[in-house]
């Protein structure tokens, strides 16, 4: 099984700063990787898929980067509603298989 | 639009069943699996299992192998998900996503299911 580490688990930053979050693959994943943002008592919502590709609606402020190994995700000028917990995700395309991080809890310095 | 909709909140004592079922609308039922996944309270996101609305072809994550069971009604446009010999640590909410193209683009609110005795 692919273990994903996301690292640091706690990140805090000035709202306008940026915010620079890392998720590594125990293999590789090529660019088989997703990024979620979950607020508290909500369902998470996608936010990148294909390591670097923003999903429908998501602000041009979220940027992913990264293959194989090592994965970044950044928002260049933290909003309030930014605020959140995120979490990468590798998926294998046949069959089906999915490995989540643990997650980056972004919060207010 | 889009939209998931999962029943209601279980308590379920151990060793028990529970069945979830989440009814999609907003585009065709057969045209994106239908992937479950679970967070335990205060824990990350872990996923269970995919299942294909098309012809039910189905990819269990190990872990769950032999005490989870997906299946599909497509003329309701609704996924079911059943986990038995229910313990302490299924305590959890449990999420439907739709997979398209191997990501979870839409997802449903959510049923929070609690194993208690």
């Amino acid at each position: 099984e692919i273990v994903m580490t996301q690292s640091p688990a706690t990140l805090s930053v000035s709202p306008g700063e940026r915010a620079t979050l890392s998720c590594r693959a125990s293999q590789s994943v090529s660019s088989n990787l997703a990024w979620y943002q979950q607020k508290p008592g909500q369902s998470p919502r996608l936010l990148i898929y294909g390591a670097s590709t923003r999903a429908t609606g998501i602000p041009a402020r979220f940027s992913g980067s990264g293959s194989g190994t090592e994965f970044t995700l950044t928002i260049s000028s933290l909003q309030s509603e930014d605020f959140a917990v995120y979490y990468c995700q590798q998926y294998n395309n046949w069959p089906p298989e999915y490995t989540f991080g643990q997650g980056t809890k972004l919060e207010i310095k | 639009q889009v939209q998931l909709v999962q029943s209601g909140a279980e308590v379920k004592k151990p060793g028990a069943s529970v069945k979830v079922s989440c009814k999609v609308s907003g585009y065709t039922f057969t045209s994106y699996g239908i992937s479950w996944v679970r967070q335990a309270p205060g824990q990350g996101l872990e996923w269970m299992g995919w299942i294909s609305t098309y012809n039910d072809n189905i990819k269990y994550a190990q872990k769950f192998q032999g005490r989870v069971t997906m299946t599909t009604d497509t003329s309701t446009g609704t996924a079911y998900m059943e986990l038995r010999s229910l313990r302490s640590d299924d305590t959890a909410v449990y999420y439907c996503a739709r997979d398209r193209q191997r990501t979870f683009d839409s997802w449903g609110q959510g049923i929070l299911v609690t194993v208690s005795s």
